[in-house]
């Protein structure tokens, strides 16, 4: 079956550090893939995605590329902030067969200290 | 346009009630989808609804049920409730396009199992 497999977190950072979130991924077909953000107390928000391999994503200073030679999709941003602060979810969902279905990553969580 | 909407935001039962929760979507968005996520368990697919009609389904029992209405809302519920069904609930609708299947969360229900 599909599986995420997420860096182990938690990680901590001072502001204006640069960020890696590593995601690898097994997909029996062709996935999509995408990063969600959850903040305290919410639910999930979609931060960006990519449909197809060398496809970049990004989003509020983010970015995150479809890699299929190494089944990965790292998130990255040069420049964290305190805001930045929540849990990140890497997340597959697999094209014509999966209908509806996400698969998850176990989520990693990030504290950007001041 | 509205998101995503789920009612109630937090819900105390005991063991052995049944519970029933709703997610509004997106207008325009016939998909909706349901996930379970637990400190332990992470972030799990519990089944979609399209069109009124489940498309597809998650490993969980029987206790766990759900469906849509013409209007695309979807209530989920689970009977005989256990301890270990503490957890937030939260849906996601899309437009159910196979193929950009993008979803988007809405703020959650967290269910408390006394």
């Amino acid at each position: 079956g599909n599986s995420v497999t997420q860096m182990e977190g938690p990680v901590t950072l001072s502001e204006e550090a640069f960020l890696t979130i590593n995601c690898t991924y097994t997909a029996t077909g062709y996935p999509s893939l995408f990063w969600y953000v959850q903040y305290p107390g919410e639910g999930l928000q979609l931060l960006l995605k990519a449909t197809k391999a060398d496809d970049k994503g990004s989003n509020k200073g983010f970015e995150a590329t479809y890699r299929k030679e190494t089944t990965s999709f790292h998130l990255e941003k040069g420049s964290v902030q305190v805001s930045d602060s929540a849990v990140y979810f890497c997340a597959l969902s697999e094209r014509g067969t999966s209908y509806g279905k996400l698969t998850f990553g176990q989520g990693t969580i990030l504290t950007v200290h001041p | 346009k509205a998101g995503v909407t789920q009612t109630p935001r937090y819900l105390i039962k005991t063991r052995g009630q049944q519970v029933t929760l709703s997610c509004s979507p997106i207008s325009g968005h016939r998909s909706v989808s349901w996930y379970q996520q637990t400190p332990g368990q992470g972030l799990q697919f519990l089944f979609e609804y399209f069109s009124e009609t489940q498309r597809n389904k998650g490993n969980f029992p029987g206790r766990f049920s759900g469906r849509q209405f013409s209007n695309s809302r979807s209530e989920m519920n689970v009977s005989t409730l256990e301890l270990g069904d503490s957890a937030l609930y939260l849906c996601a609708s899309s437009t159910g396009d196979r193929d950009t299947d993008t979803q988007y969360f809405g703020p959650g229900t967290r269910l408390t199992v006394l």
